[in-house]
């Protein structure tokens, strides 16, 4: 079966801290992608990668940033955490051959800055 | 990109069929239209996906209309399993290809089914 792998499903960090979100696939897909997901405001693109270091801004980078030194880990950064990046964040991999397009999620990880 | 409009929620009898609209006026001749679903305290799962024609899979079947503006997508027979967040994207794999595909899923529609 494909995974999609997040390190941690919950997390309780303090304003300012420094928090890494990993995300890791076994499916050697070219694609990975940041969401967070927040209560009426749906699925919101943070950053997505289409290659190993390279990455692409999506809708609400700011406060963010990725890392993607191997092909199957993508990393979510949060330089300063602020408790209105409270919220759940959601990793997805896909391949680049995009007409079948099915993409694979984590379960999420539940980040919670206090 | 083009973006597709959703209601906010609906609710279905259990055993019941389900139609889950989505409309996407300015979908472009290459795109793809892919439904999603989220279960609760779940990362979004794939359902179905076309371009043209209708699809049929074991999870649902999916209905576009001729002018591609808007799609249904089908359970035939929904359960309790079924209640979920259902999303509907376009994807165009001409751009996904360069590698610059920006997949932004909206809110969805949040289905509920009553037993």
């Amino acid at each position: 079966d494909v995974k999609v792998t997040q390190s941690s499903r919950y997390l309780v960090k303090r304003t300012g801290e420094k928090v890494f979100l990993e995300c890791v696939q076994d499916m050697d897909h070219e694609n990975m992608f940041w969401y967070r997901q927040d209560p009426g405001l749906g699925l919101r693109l943070i950053y997505f990668s289409y290659d190993v270091k390279m990455k692409e801004k999506g809708d609400i980078p700011e406060g963010y940033s990725v890392s993607r030194e191997k092909k199957e880990r993508f990393s979510l950064i949060l330089e300063s955490a602020s408790t209105n990046q409270t919220s759940m964040y959601l990793c997805a991999s896909g391949t680049l051959a995009l007409n079948t397009g099915e993409l694979f999620f984590g379960e999420g990880s539940r980040l919670t800055v206090l | 990109d083009a973006k597709t409009t959703q209601p906010n929620s609906m609710e279905s009898n259990e055993e019941e069929p389900v139609h889950l609209p989505c409309n996407h006026s300015t979908i472009s001749g290459t795109d793809y239209i892919h439904w999603y679903r989220q279960l609760p305290s779940q990362g979004p799962e794939y359902v179905i996906h076309g371009l043209t024609s209708n699809v049929n899979n074991r999870m649902a079947s999916l209905a576009i209309a001729e002018d591609r503006k808007s799609s249904t997508l089908i359970l035939h027979r929904a359960t309790l399993r079924d209640a979920a967040v259902y999303y509907c994207i376009l994807r165009d794999p001409f751009i996904s290809n360069f590698g610059n595909e920006k997949l932004t899923f909206g809110t969805g529609t949040r289905l509920t089914i009553i037993p």
